[in-house]
């Protein structure tokens, strides 16, 4: 079953330096997003990306942060200069849009993302 | 906005016990309906999911029911196992525009042998 992959699986980054997490959604979805959860807490929506450009995103999603789909199929999420705040669990997801249907989102397995 | 409200944990059972956690949403319009799974450690895991009003979603022996006149989604099992303790987490997604997820906060389930 295809499915959305995500490296590093942990990332551990000095505040300040910048951090590239990358995903590889399914392979004929048009929806992707960025999602992250700090520990213990809900997961929260960041952005959404369609047809090469943003589509929505939340007020976390501050001018720190950008993504990309640089190539067929890799999407990336970039932090400019991390900040200890910024430790999470980053998922990335993605979603087929066809006419019809329920639209669920597959998510990844995650990106711990460590700031000291 | 929208916003997906749903009981606050953790919740304790016991081996075979039934299982309820309450999950309310607000929403314009008719959102998709979702729990979502977290084990220990893991990702996000689909658990089921509804897409209209009075459709159930099951998987697993889980069962929930979209009710649009309350607006809820409670999750059900009737005899949770030890291999259920997780992290749910209820869960809607706008039929519109970027079709974002909205997560409730995560209800814990404990359940002891």
């Amino acid at each position: 079953e295809p499915e959305v992959t995500q490296t590093p699986s942990h990332q551990v980054t000095q505040m300040g330096q910048e951090v590239i997490l990358r995903c590889v959604p399914i392979s004929n979805h048009l929806y992707f997003y960025w999602y992250r959860q700090i520990l213990g807490q809900k997961v929260e929506f960041l952005v959404s990306f369609y047809n090469n450009e943003i589509s929505e995103k939340s007020e976390i999603f501050d001018d720190q942060f950008s993504v990309e789909r640089p190539d067929g199929s890799n999407f990336t999420l970039k932090i400019r200069s991390t900040k200890l705040e910024d430790s999470a669990m980053y998922f990335c997801a993605s979603r087929l849009r066809t006419g019809t249907g329920s639209y669920e989102q597959y998510f990844g397995p995650g990106t711990r993302l460590t700031v000291t | 906005g929208d916003s997906v409200t749903q009981m606050e944990g953790p919740v304790t059972l016991s081996e075979e016990a039934f299982l309820t956690i309450n999950c309310t949403y607000t929403a314009t319009g008719y959102p998709s309906l979702f729990w979502y799974v977290q084990y220990p450690g893991e990702g996000l895991q689909l658990l089921l999911k509804a897409t209209k009003a009075d459709d159930k979603g099951s998987n697993k022996g889980f069962e929930a029911t979209y009710r649009k006149e309350t607006t809820s989604f409670h999750l059900e099992k009737g005899s949770v196992q030890v291999s259920d303790s997780a992290v749910y987490f209820c869960a809607l997604s706008p039929n519109t525009g970027g079709f974002k997820t909205i997560f409730g906060a995560g209800t814990r389930l404990f359940v002891k042998a």
